[in-house]
């Protein structure tokens, strides 16, 4: 059975850092790409960044809203994503999911996903 | 501001048929697939149509996707009160180098 499953989330001063962790387990982790999502209490969804595979080089690309300031990661010894927040701000305040991507020819979509953490902003 | 816009609501009575649209541009529905997911309050998302109109294994054949130049549709039949949740839709774009979301679509049986 595929799961994934977010942990790291917790409360954080403005300014401050956190670091989440996706862990997978059920599939070949080394072989998929990995992207995070987040929702705010009451909003919709926004895409947050992905981490492609070895293969694609570990290419990451992320929304301009956290680029600079977040990094994702990958340890495949571990099945194990990350997500590096930095220079956090009250408007990062969300649940944060994982998701796997799987690409059947050109069209790509996120088929299993965590059930989320929540990281609050606050002072 | 949603870069794929949807209306904010929709409804519908048990057994009706009811669409949700979603508008994009060339750099995303125009020139991607679009996939849409489902979420009930307090859970993650699930896929629901991917490849713009293809179901994954176990979502009932009640749910079909459509694509037309930059728009596509979510269509619901035979209407369920166990289909009342968010509904989203979702496309790679190609100059933002990222998924873009529509702002998502309450649906409500009545």
């Amino acid at each position: 059975e595929v799961q994934l499953v977010e942990s790291g989330g917790g409360l954080v001063q403005p300014g401050g850092s956190l670091k989440l962790s996706c862990a997978a387990s059920g599939f070949t982790f080394s072989g998929s790409a990995v992207h995070w999502v987040r929702q705010a209490s009451g909003k919709g969804l926004e895409w947050v960044g992905r981490i492609r595979n070895k293969a694609n080089n570990y290419a990451t690309a992320y929304a301009a809203s956290v680029k600079g300031r977040f990094t994702i990661s990958r340890d495949d010894s571990k099945n194990t994503a990350y997500l590096q927040m930095n220079s956090l701000k009250t408007e990062d305040t969300a649940v944060y999911y994982c998701s796997r991507r799987d690409c059947s020819g050109n069209s790509c979509y996120s088929a299993y996903w965590g059930q989320g953490t929540l990281v609050t902003v606050s002072s | 501001q949603s870069v794929l816009t949807q209306p904010p609501s929709a409804s519908g009575t048990p057994g009706q048929r009811v669409t949700i649209s979603c508008s994009g541009s060339s750099s995303n529905i125009g020139s991607n697939t679009v996939n849409w997911y489902q979420q009930f309050p307090g859970t993650a998302p699930k896929l629901l149509i991917y490849s713009n109109n293809q179901r994954p294994s176990g979502v009932p054949d009640r749910f079909s996707g459509s694509k037309s130049g930059t728009s596509a549709s979510l269509a619901i039949s035979g209407l369920q009160s166990e289909d009342e949740a968010d509904y989203y839709c979702a496309a790679w774009d190609d100059s933002l180098n990222g998924v873009v979301f529509g702002g998502g679509t309450k649906l409500t049986v009545l």
